[in-house]
């Protein structure tokens, strides 16, 4: 069946150094990926997105990297900082996959 | 704030009840969407309304139900409730699909 899954269910990063969240997907007609943050005790929060014709996409202090040869995509935070320790989620929307989620703790 | 609202925010009840959750929309989207997260599991999508038709489902119980009203709030229902049940229960909402899914708070559930 499909599947999004994330390759470390735990990240460790020092403030201000650059994090790397990775997903992996089964679906290769996928055309639509999302990543979501959630902090704990909240419902996940949109971070970015970006469709199957698109290589990579930049928000701020975020960029997602899509490689449909290997259906892998990443999540990269630059300059992390206290504030994204979260679980981080990517997401198939088109079949409402979501990966189990990587955790991410910044330390001081 | 994400604009979906959700109620109740908790609730506990007992094994063979029945609750029912409660979700309205952002403003201007059609589309509601439940998924139930277990602890430490990831999201597992239940089901879809458009508009107020059923236009996905997920891996929905036979015993969970849910439907989606005129003024696009949704209702999903839960009975003969067991342990299991426990869980978080998102509504997350969209202009259309797929799009980015806006998710409310949650609504913690737990059955003793």
């Amino acid at each position: 069946g499909e599947s999004v899954g994330l390759h470390l269910p735990t990240l460790s990063v020092q403030e201000g150094d650059n994090s790397i969240i990775n997903c992996a997907y089964s679906n290769s007609a996928s055309d639509y990926f999302i990543w979501y943050k959630q902090e704990s005790g909240k419902g996940p929060q949109f971070i970015i997105d970006i469709r199957s014709n698109m290589d990579k996409r930049q928000g701020q202090r975020v960029t997602v990297l899509l490689n449909k040869t290997v259906k892998h995509l990443s999540l990269q935070i630059a300059a992390t900082q206290p504030g994204d320790s979260a679980v981080y989620f990517c997401a198939e929307s088109q079949n409402f996959v979501f990966g189990p989620g990587t955790r991410l703790s910044v330390l001081p | 704030d994400s604009g979906v609202t959700q109620t109740p925010k908790h609730l506990i009840t007992a094994t063979g009840q029945r609750v029912t959750l409660r979700c309205s929309p952002r403003s201007g989207d059609l589309s509601v969407y439940w998924y139930q997260q277990s602890l430490d599991q990831g999201l597992q999508f239940l089901i879809q309304y458009y508009n107020g038709e059923e236009r996905a489902k997920g891996n929905i119980l036979e015993r969970f139900s849910a439907q989606q009203f005129p003024d696009l709030h949704s209702e999903l229902n839960l009975s003969s409730l067991e342990l299991g049940d426990s869980a978080l229960y998102f509504c997350a909402s969209s202009v259309g699909a797929p799009e980015t899914q806006y998710f409310g708070p949650g609504t913690r559930l737990l059955v003793l």
